[in-house]
């Protein structure tokens, strides 16, 4: 079975900050994907980044980067420079090659950004 | 990137009626489409797995008669919960994938609904 674990709830911090999402997952898969997906208060989900089990390099998009480790089983989240704009809600997601490759979400971690 | 589109993105309904749910893909033949479940403030729990032309899959716990599901063309799911109560009131989200080998899920914007 799989399992993604986003063991903080709640983040607040003051806005410029930096700040990081952990997110630690579960699978006896050798392949799979990992996802981050922002939901605005408007809940909408939004495609942030998709991962493979092959690519364990750092991604960097903007002010957004990713820190993947297999190692750990970890797949953090990293804003620089944070924006009130961010504040939403985020989720890690897995999903295995086989089977229905159906998405697993994390509990999310619910992100504000004060001015 | 593809998109998908529910609709009504909320509804409100009386108890004991039915409200029918659309997911649509809008550029793209989806084969499969999930159907999510959010409760407030907590996660996305998958409901079921719909494949185009055969039965959906159901994850369990999910009634697979309280919430019909289905997958007549490659481009519409309908999510179709029946004799709706107050503890159905949720937000509800369709994803879609274009082929069945990538992992790639294009999700729809949900919707809300709330049983009176």
């Amino acid at each position: 079975a799989q399992k993604v674990t986003q063991a903080q709830t709640e983040i607040s911090v003051v806005e410029k900050e930096d700040v990081t999402l952990d997110c630690v997952y579960e699978t006896r898969d050798t392949t799979y994907y990992l996802f981050w997906y922002k939901q605005p208060p408007s809940g909408e989900l939004v495609f942030l980044i998709r991962r493979n089990s092959f690519d364990e390099q750092n991604e960097i998009s903007g002010r957004y980067s990713w820190n993947f480790q297999k190692s750990t089983s970890s797949f953090n989240f990293t804003i620089t420079a944070s924006q009130v704009v961010d504040s939403a809600v985020y989720f890690c997601a897995l999903s295995v090659f086989q089977g229905a490759q159906k998405l697993v979400f994390g509990q999310g971690t619910r992100l504000t950004i004060n001015p | 990137g593809a998109v998908v589109s529910q609709h009504p993105s909320r509804v409100i309904c009386k108890s004991g009626t039915s409200v029918k749910i659309e997911c649509r893909s809008l550029d793209f033949q989806a084969t499969t489409m999930f159907w999510y479940r959010q409760f407030p403030k907590k996660s996305l729990m998958l409901m079921a797995t719909s494949n185009e032309g055969s039965k959906a899959t159901y994850e369990q716990g999910v009634e697979k008669d309280k919430f019909l599901i289905n997958h007549a063309s490659l481009t519409l799911s309908t999510l179709t919960v029946t004799s709706a109560h107050p503890e159905d009131s949720s937000f509800y989200i369709c994803s879609a994938r274009e082929s069945p080998n990538t992992g790639e899920l294009f999700f729809g914007e949900g919707s809300r609904l709330t049983v009176l």
